[in-house]
């Protein structure tokens, strides 16, 4: 699987829109890009997942680089609850292995 | 309510007594998997599988065991634990989402010390 990278971590204002980065320079043309992200003591959760098109639902939209070697992960708006760790990760088509995490961003979230 | 549950979520114990932590999922789901989560290393796959009675190794397989006699159980058995298996666990299953997508549902953790 390719690699990507994230930023350590980032900061939010509740309430504030938040971009969360991720550069994948190495994707190939049947990488699909996945989101998910991790409560604090809690298992990781699925976001959302994208191949060349952005993507809306109800938890975040996934806006992808023309060129798809990166991607950028939108909350509209924060909340305390939205703070957590953000993992990017690209999977083969059809995959239904393993998902290699990164460390991921951590997103601080101030009232 | 959809849902990966784990037993037990916490467990302390000492080297070479075998244990099992349970998995199970309502969801009907074919896949299922085992993670293990350490600081610095984040989550790695122990063991998955994608259907009843098919299991593979992940890539940290070492000192563990599963099995999968049903669709909704996935155990994981550490038959001598040590100490560096002291780590918290996920179990995971899987559903196909179509175009490229696979939503793995995670379960609650179970935090495991050996001592």
């Amino acid at each position: 699987d390719a690699k990507t990278t994230q930023p350590n971590s980032m900061e939010s204002n509740e309430e504030e829109p938040v971009h969360l980065p991720c550069n994948h320079s190495t994707i190939s043309g049947t990488d699909y890009i996945h989101w998910y992200r991790q409560l604090p003591s809690q298992g990781p959760e699925y976001v959302i997942h994208g191949l060349t098109s952005n993507v809306n639902n109800r938890m975040a939209s996934l806006a992808i680089a023309e060129d798809r070697k990166s991607s950028t992960l939108i909350l509209h708006r924060a909340t305390l609850r939205d703070a957590a760790v953000y993992y990017c990760i690209l999977r083969w088509e059809g995959s239904q292995g393993n998902l290699i995490f990164g460390k991921g961003t951590k997103l601080s979230v101030k009232p | 309510e959809a849902q990966v549950t784990q037993n037990p979520r916490y467990l302390i114990t000492v080297t070479g007594k075998k244990l099992t932590v349970t998995c199970s999922q309502n969801m009907n789901h074919e896949y299922m998997s085992w993670y293990r989560q350490d600081p610095g290393l984040g989550l790695r796959q122990i063991y998955y599988s994608m259907n009843v009675e098919v299991t593979d190794k992940g890539d940290v397989p070492e000192g563990y065991k599963v099995s999968r006699k049903e669709k909704r159980n996935f155990p994981l058995i550490l038959e001598s634990p040590s100490p560096n298996q002291t780590s918290l666990y996920f179990c995971a299953s899987s559903v196909y989402l179509g175009e490229g997508g696979n939503e793995q549902f995670f379960g609650p953790g179970t935090r495991l010390t050996v001592l």
